[in-house]
């Protein structure tokens, strides 16, 4: 069984450009997250989905960071305009139903010089 | 509120030493916890979880357990290898939000041959 699927890996962008993150989560899961990890960090939830509703998005900062998942499968993230401080890794994961064992993909690393 | 705190890394052991990562949390009631790995340039990996009191989750030679009366889950491995450094994660989920993941701040270990 394929994992959760997160493409760039790897983005170096300047500052003030845009950016865009998309993953592909575990078939049959209906709950999606992103998760912000900082280095040295643990990670933070963004936001999460069930199929396409976005129902906790409380913690994203939504003056430049916005999030879809218009089919209830693949998600993308965005970032615009993007800030020296937004250099991290973003996490998507999965899990089945809500409560279930979530499931990490590799994770997309952004560097913002 | 919900918290976890992990001892500060890097942990440095010889192969074959005995591994303790000590994890407290904070949260009210009973909730889950679980242990994350995540390995050089790689996503998190579940290695193990309990999500009631005295419940020992193992995977993989480690093992942690659950205990109400201290608030703790230390992960503990009787005989580390070179292929276990990476990065330890601890992570609880509330009771009353069992979609969340809250991350201690993780632990580097580093097992030399």
């Amino acid at each position: 069984e394929a994992g959760v699927v997160q493409s760039p890996r790897y983005k170096i962008i300047e500052k003030k450009q845009p950016v865009a993150f998309w993953c592909n989560p575990i078939s049959g899961h209906n709950t999606l997250y992103w998760y912000l990890q900082n280095l040295g960090q643990g990670p933070e939830l963004l936001i999460r989905y069930e199929n396409e509703e976005a129902v906790d998005d409380s913690q994203l900062p939504k003056d430049r960071f916005s999030a879809e998942r218009l089919k209830g499968v693949d998600s993308t993230l965005k970032i615009q305009p993007a800030e020296l401080g937004d250099s991290a890794v973003y996490l998507c994961a999965s899990s089945q139903n809500q409560g279930n064992t979530i499931y990490f993909g590799e994770g997309s690393w952004l560097t913002v010089v | 509120g919900n918290s976890v705190t992990q001892m500060e890394g890097p942990v440095t052991l010889s192969e074959e030493a005995f591994l303790t990562i000590n994890c407290t949390y904070t949260a009210t009631g009973y909730p889950s916890l679980f242990w994350y790995v995540q390995y050089p340039g790689e996503g998190l990996q579940l290695l193990l979880k309990a999500t009631k009191a005295d419940d020992k989750g193992s995977n993989k030679g480690f093992e942690a357990t659950y205990r109400k009366e201290t608030t703790s889950f230390h992960l503990e491995k009787g005989s580390v290898q070179v292929s276990d450094s990476a990065v330890y994660f601890c992570a609880l989920s509330p009771m009353d939000s069992s979609y969340k993941l809250i991350f201690g701040s993780g632990t580097r270990l580093l097992v030399r041959p």
